[in-house]
């Protein structure tokens, strides 16, 4: 079976400060990848998607950048982290089969920016 | 407009009760049709899945769809404190459509 982690849990960091978040996928091959941000009241936030190695699509200009280095691997990356960043970042999968392109999702880090 | 519209609560009932949930979206083009479950500070998890209107039952959920009114549901029957937590609909055109969300219905089931 499919499982997809994320890390850390957590994150407290300092405005100015960079980040870096991971996302791996098991148990499946050539996976879309999907990093989204929600926000309190305001529904999920499409950030970046991935269709393949090296292949990243940006939702919404802003000061984040996402990698896919390897197959199973996506990376959410800040060079100055901004108050704004704050939120419960998520990263999901879903094959490339078609259908409904129904989407998994990871247990999340939640991120503080102080 | 927006493509989804979803009440965002929160809807409090009493345990045992039935509950529907909904959605209503603008784009016809729209196909697929998801419920995900949220438990608080965790990631959505897909519940229901269906394709064009009709009608899908797992256990104590029912998703439903009338395309024609452009009208998503679902209902939960014999609602548990369990089932306290936030339920988003999700629709897509079909293949790699980006899917839209809904906002999220926080659900209280009160013992």
């Amino acid at each position: 079976s499919q499982t997809i982690h994320q890390w850390p849990a957590t994150l407290v960091q300092p405005v100015g400060s960079p980040l870096s978040l991971e996302c791996t996928v098991e148990g499946t091959s050539n996976p879309n990848l999907y990093w989204y941000r929600q926000a309190a009241g305001r529904g999920l936030q499409l950030l970046f998607y991935s269709v393949g190695i090296g292949q990243i699509s940006s939702e919404v200009p802003q000061n984040l950048s996402a990698s896919r280095p390897q197959d199973r691997q996506f990376i959410l990356s800040s060079k100055k982290l901004l108050l704004s960043d704050s939120g419960f970042y998520l990263c999901a999968w879903s094959t490339t089969s078609g259908g409904g392109n129904e989407q998994f999702f990871g247990p999340g880090t939640r991120l503080t920016v102080l | 407009q927006k493509e989804v519209e979803q009440d965002p609560g929160p809807l409090s009932v009493p345990e045992g009760a039935i509950v529907s949930l909904n959605c209503t979206y603008s784009n016809s083009a729209f196909q697929y049709f998801m419920w995900y479950r949220q438990y608080s500070r965790k990631g959505p998890e897909l519940l229901m899945y269906t394709y064009s209107s009709g009608n899908k039952e797992d256990g104590r959920f029912t998703a439903q769809v009338d395309k024609s009114s452009k009208y998503i549901s679902l209902f939960i029957r014999d609602s548990q404190p369990s089932d306290s937590a936030t339920y988003l609909c999700a629709l897509n055109a079909g293949g790699y459509q980006k899917v839209t969300f809904g906002i999220g219905t926080k659900l209280q089931v009160i013992p």
